[in-house]
């Protein structure tokens, strides 16, 4: 079945340093979207990459999707506190009717002061 | 426009007892999620449906597990007979019927089986 690997599980980095969480599946993806869940909070969508090879940037964010369209990347530039939190990558698959999204376990972010 | 509503927020039940978890989706929302989180952990899917329909409940348990999305009203994930494996977050979440786009997701509701 489809399967989506998140690595690392855990990042731990000084304030200004960058992180990077990488998402990678078994099977082609039609859409991949993240999500950041703040400690004891609930998971908020952040972006959705459809394109192969599509780069997209929210302020020190930057989104990639793979040119196959089976990877993706979250990068943050030199990481604030607010930065800390728990972030998903879940993949799309075209499903017919069906548009349950594939989890990764997630990447928890701490960013020491 | 108000975002997914969850209800309640956290809810303690004995073994044995019944919980009846609340979802209101987005308002124009008609597909609607329910996920599982324990402590430190991803999120596990249990269901999916649209109005009236089960779209896909690979994740539910088989047994105590049941999910409804009436025409009227909010979703319902309904646990009979509940077991301390159950106290969990469990997440609601919404999307729109036509395109595919981000969950919206609610606040969660924190079962707590004592």
């Amino acid at each position: 079945g489809q399967q989506v690997m998140q690595i690392p599980q855990y990042q731990h980095v000084q304030e200004g340093e960058d992180f990077t969480t990488y998402c990678n599946s078994s099977t082609t993806l039609s859409n991949i979207q993240w999500y950041k869940q703040r400690p004891g909070g609930h998971p908020v969508f952040l972006i959705q990459l459809v394109k192969s090879g599509e780069v997209k940037k929210q302020k020190r964010l930057t989104f990639q999707f793979g040119e196959a369209k089976k990877n993706s990347s979250l990068h943050i530039t030199a990481t604030q506190t607010t930065d800390v939190g728990t972030y998903f990558c879940a993949g799309g698959y075209n499903a017919g009717n069906n548009r349950k999204l594939i989890w990764g376990l997630g990447t928890s972010l701490a960013v020491n002061p | 426009n108000a975002g997914v509503m969850q209800n309640p927020r956290h809810l303690v039940r004995r073994r044995g007892q019944e919980a009846r978890l609340r979802c209101s989706p987005m308002k124009g929302h008609s597909h609607v999620y329910w996920y599982r989180q324990l402590p430190e952990e991803g999120l596990k899917f249990m269901v999916y449906l649209q109005k009236e329909n089960i779209i896909d409940e690979s994740g539910m348990p088989k047994e105590r597990f049941s999910a409804e999305f009436p025409k009227e009203g909010p979703s319902i994930l309904r646990i009979q007979q509940v077991v301390r494996g159950d106290s969990a977050a469990y997440f609601c979440a919404s999307s729109p019927p036509n395109r595919v786009d981000g969950y919206t997701f609610g606040s969660g509701t924190r079962l707590t089986v004592v």
